[in-house]
């Protein structure tokens, strides 16, 4: 299967906690993005880090990719209870296809 | 002002019968997706147009056949329902760049086949 890899599947916590989620992949790709998923909704595209870049941030997301490890994190920082929902992350190995991880279901506790 | 619109948001209808999901962007866009996510949320791509052609076919049944009148309009039609169809159809779309851009979700269309 080229589906992608993400854990923990699951991940709890408090707010103002961080909250570090992992993907790993098997192909070699053009850039690697993160998408959240509110219950219910369509997916909302959060960043997007090419395969020459090590590190990209946004607001409280920090993004790493390591691409001799095909695998990249997400960490968001200082969390909310609003950014409860489900995390994936897309690999595009080449123009118009995109390979979307399992996802990790984050909650985070008011 | 919705970036990506499908219609229906919810579809019951029994094995056997044809249905059709519409999808409309109004980002300008030049490429288009439809994509399934199951009941454990795998979300897997099944078709991707391009300027209105065919690009990306992931091996989905032919009962399922794409129509893109435009670049802002991309249809699905099932042909021959079956249970394991049920799932939540999304349409995307995003700009034409070599590597591959952000993708625009719509909401969502709930497919329940009984």
């Amino acid at each position: 299967s080229q589906q992608g890899e993400e854990d923990p599947q699951a991940l709890s916590i408090q707010e103002g906690e961080n909250a570090t989620m992992n993907c790993s992949y098997k192909t070699s790709i053009n850039n690697l993005q993160w998408y959240r998923q509110n219950s219910g909704r369509g997916l909302v595209h959060l960043i997007l880090i090419r395969s020459n870049e090590r590190e990209k941030h946004s607001g409280r997301l920090r993004v790493t990719l390591d691409t001799s490890k095909k695998s990249s994190s997400l960490l968001i920082t200082a969390s909310r209870a609003a950014d409860t929902a489900s995390y994936f992350c897309a690999t595009v190995p080449g123009t118009y296809k995109y390979i979307f991880g399992t996802g990790t279901r984050l909650k985070v506790l008011a | 002002d919705t970036a990506v619109s499908q219609t229906p948001k919810y579809l019951v209808t029994q094995m056997g019968n044809d249905k059709s999901i519409k999808c409309e962007q109004n980002l300008g866009h030049d490429t288009m997706y439809w994509y399934k996510q199951d009941s454990k949320k795998f979300l897997k791509i099944m078709f991707s147009y391009n300027n209105k052609e065919l690009i990306i076919n992931e091996t989905v049944p032919n009962r399922f056949s794409p129509k893109s009148p435009d670049k802002a309009h991309l249809n699905l039609h099932i042909n021959s329902l079956e249970l394991g169809d049920s799932a939540v159809y999304f349409c995307a779309s995003s700009q034409d760049t070599a590597s591959g851009g952000e993708q625009y979700f719509g909401p969502g269309t709930r497919l329940t086949v009984t």
